[in-house]
Order: C-alpha cells, then sequence, then structure tokens
C-alpha cells in the first residue's frame, strides 16, 4: 500500500523558521509535492521535487531524497498568513500520475 | 495559468436525493481529471480517477455505483453523488494536469452537506 507520513500538527513563532517532515513509501515515484491549504479551501501548489536536492522558491524551500523516502519543507521567516495546513503529496503511477496525500501537519504561527 | 473551476461551491440537499458537481478545465485541455474527499481535519482522499472518453479508475473502498464519475470532453468531468446519506457531507475537490506535467491544479471545492 501507499503511505505518506507527516507530523499533524506544529506550532512556530512568528518570525522564526520551521522545517515540516515527510516520509513516504510508494510503488513507484514521479515526484513529490508540497501545498499549503488554509481551512475550507482548495489546496494551493507550493513547490515539486523529482530530483534529490533542495528547491528554494522564495521564503520555501523543499528538499528530497529519495533513497530515504523523505522530504521536508522549510519556511523562513514566518508570518502569521502562513498558518495553515501543509500537505505533502507524492505522485506515482506510470501514465496515471496519481497524487497521493499525506495525513497533512497543521502550523499554527504565534505572534 | 491554468485555471480549473468547480460548480457549485456550497450545496445542501436531503436524504436520498443525488448531486452532480462540475470540474472545468477552463484554459486548457485535461485528459485526465481526479476527485478527492475531505473529511474535516484530515487530509485528501482520493476517490478516482476521471478519464477522457473512458471509464474512472476508482480507488479501493469506493464505490462507483454510488459516485457516477463522467469525463465526457477534454475540459469537463462530472461527480454525481447519488442517493446521498448525511455520511456522505464532505469537501469534494478536483483537480487537473496540464499535459503530462505537473503540477496539479486544483478547483476550489464544494461543500456537500446531507440534510
Amino acid at each position: 500500500g501507499q503511505n505518506i507520513d507527516q507530523p499533524t500538527e506544529m506550532t512556530a513563532t512568528e518570525g522564526a523558521i520551521v522545517q515540516i517532515n515527510c516520509t513516504y513509501q510508494t510503488s513507484g515515484f514521479n515526484g513529490l509535492f508540497w501545498y499549503q491549504q488554509h481551512a475550507g479551501e482548495a489546496p494551493t501548489f507550493l513547490s515539486y521535487n523529482v530530483l534529490d536536492g533542495l528547491e528554494e522558491k522564495g521564503r520555501f524551500s523543499s528538499f528530497l531524497s529519495r533513497s530515504k523516502g523523505y522530504s521536508y519543507l522549510l519556511l523562513k521567516e514566518l508570518q502569521m498568513k502562513d498558518s495553515a495546513s501543509y500537505l505533502c503529496a507524492v505522485m506515482y503511477g506510470g501514465a496515471t500520475n496519481k497524487l497521493i496525500f499525506g495525513t497533512g501537519t497543521l502550523l499554527a504561527v504565534q505572534p | 495559468g491554468a485555471v480549473v473551476s468547480q460548480h457549485p461551491s456550497r450545496v445542501i440537499c436531503k436524504s436520498g436525493t443525488s448531486v452532480k458537481i462540475e470540474c472545468r478545465s477552463l484554459d486548457f485541455q485535461a485528459t485526465t481529471m481526479f476527485w478527492y474527499r475531505q473529511f474535516p481535519k484530515q487530509s485528501l482522499m482520493l476517490m478516482a480517477t476521471s478519464n477522457e472518453g473512458s471509464k474512472a479508475t476508482y480507488e479501493q473502498g469506493v464505490e462507483k455505483d454510488k459516485f457516477l464519475i463522467n469525463h465526457a470532453s477534454l475540459t469537463l468531468s462530472t461527480l454525481t453523488v447519488t442517493s446521498a446519506h448525511p455520511e456522505d457531507s464532505s469537501f469534494y475537490i478536483c483537480s487537473a494536469r496540464q499535459g503530462a506535467s505537473p503540477p496539479l491544479h486544483f478547483g476550489n471545492g464544494t461543500r456537500l452537506t446531507v440534510t
């Protein structure tokens, strides 16, 4: 079966840095995504990793190690508006390329 | 950028009735669309993969006769929840991919409440 694990909740302070980890075990791998989701809204795309290493995009960075089945999302200079759920998702399945989501991490940014 | 439109955004229906949710790719063609369901404080669960011109592929545990999916054109997929029950109340989200490239683009979701 497919398994994607993330911490359920995290708390961090405004202006700080937070790292959200994700581990996965899937039958096939075509890339790993991070999405942000505010309550009651659809997910919005943050980052995509298909090769090992770090992808940086402004305040957000994402890292992937395929051999370890591990990724993390790094958020710098946290702002209150960053309080949201962060979803790790793995794409697999050959031509179909299904996207399966992890449990999500609810991040609370405190002043 | 690629836009996916989902309609309606909210719907309330009585138990036993059917509800249709539409998902449209507005500025691109999507041969494949995906339907997800999300219960409160939980992550997105893939229900089925919708393929244009062919039958949908359902995930394990999802009743294909209850959740009817039709992908009649390259820009439209519909999900019909038949004989809805209160336990079907959830947030349903569709997504589509432009060609073979990531990422998936998501609709704004449909909040279904069955009374």
